[in-house]
């Protein structure tokens, strides 16, 4: 089974701040991932599929990167709406999820 | 527009079985793959199972081998989830999603909560 290991779990920052969230697969999964965010209560929303291509209707200061093993995600410029778990997931062989990274007020 | 909305979801005692359904609108159902996902109170998503768009592929997560069996209606545009010898550990809110092909899932239910307690 492939493994992500997503880091790190929380993360405290400030409206304007840039943040970078990493993932990393146990085994060469290409460029076959995917980031989602979940606010409380709600179902994850697909941001980035195949690493970096940005969903539409997704705004542009959000942005993936990475291939093979190592990927990261990144907002360039944190928004309020941006509080939020996030969460990368491998889909090269069945599926797996990272444990996800709580982005906080600080 | 699309949606996936899951029920079935309810208190059950351990050892016992449950079926989750997940009614879909709004695509042509038949044309896609469909997946179960779970998230058990404050915790991550598990992703669970998933059945190909004819039933001729379906795969499952090493936790629930052997207990749960997914299943699709083309026909009634429903997916389902039988859930069998449940245990405490399943609690959790599942969530029916849909993706093209064996890929990210595009679309999300509004997930049901399934509660394994005595």
């Amino acid at each position: 089974d492939i493994q992500m290991t997503q880091s790190p779990s929380t993360l405290s920052a400030s409206v304007g701040d840039r943040v970078t969230i990493t993932c990393r697969a146990s085994q060469n999964i290409n460029r076959w991932l995917a980031w989602y965010q979940q606010k409380p209560g709600k179902a994850p929303k697909l941001l980035i599929s195949q690493a970096s291509s940005l969903e539409s209707g997704v705004p542009s200061r959000f942005s993936g990167s990475g291939s093979g093993t190592e990927f990261s995600f990144t907002i360039s410029s944190l928004q309020p709406d941006d509080f939020a778990t996030y969460y990368c997931q491998q889909y090269n062989t069945y599926s797996t999820f990272g444990q996800g990274t709580k982005v906080e007020i600080k | 527009e699309v949606q996936l909305v899951e029920s079935g979801g309810d208190l059950v005692q351990p050892g016992g079985s449950l079926r989750l359904s997940c009614a879909a609108s709004g695509f042509t159902f038949s044309d896609y793959w469909m997946h179960w996902v779970r998230q058990a109170p404050g915790k991550g998503l598990v992703w669970v199972s998933r059945i190909n768009s004819d039933e001729s592929i379906t795969s499952y997560a090493d936790s629930v081998k052997g207990r749960f069996t997914i299943s699709r209606d083309n026909a009634k545009n429903t997916l389902y989830l039988q859930m069998n010898s449940l245990r405490a550990e399943d609690t959790a809110v599942f969530y029916c999603a849909r993706s093209t092909g064996a890929s990210f899932f595009h679309h999300w239910g509004p997930g049901t909560l399934v509660t394994v307690s005595s």
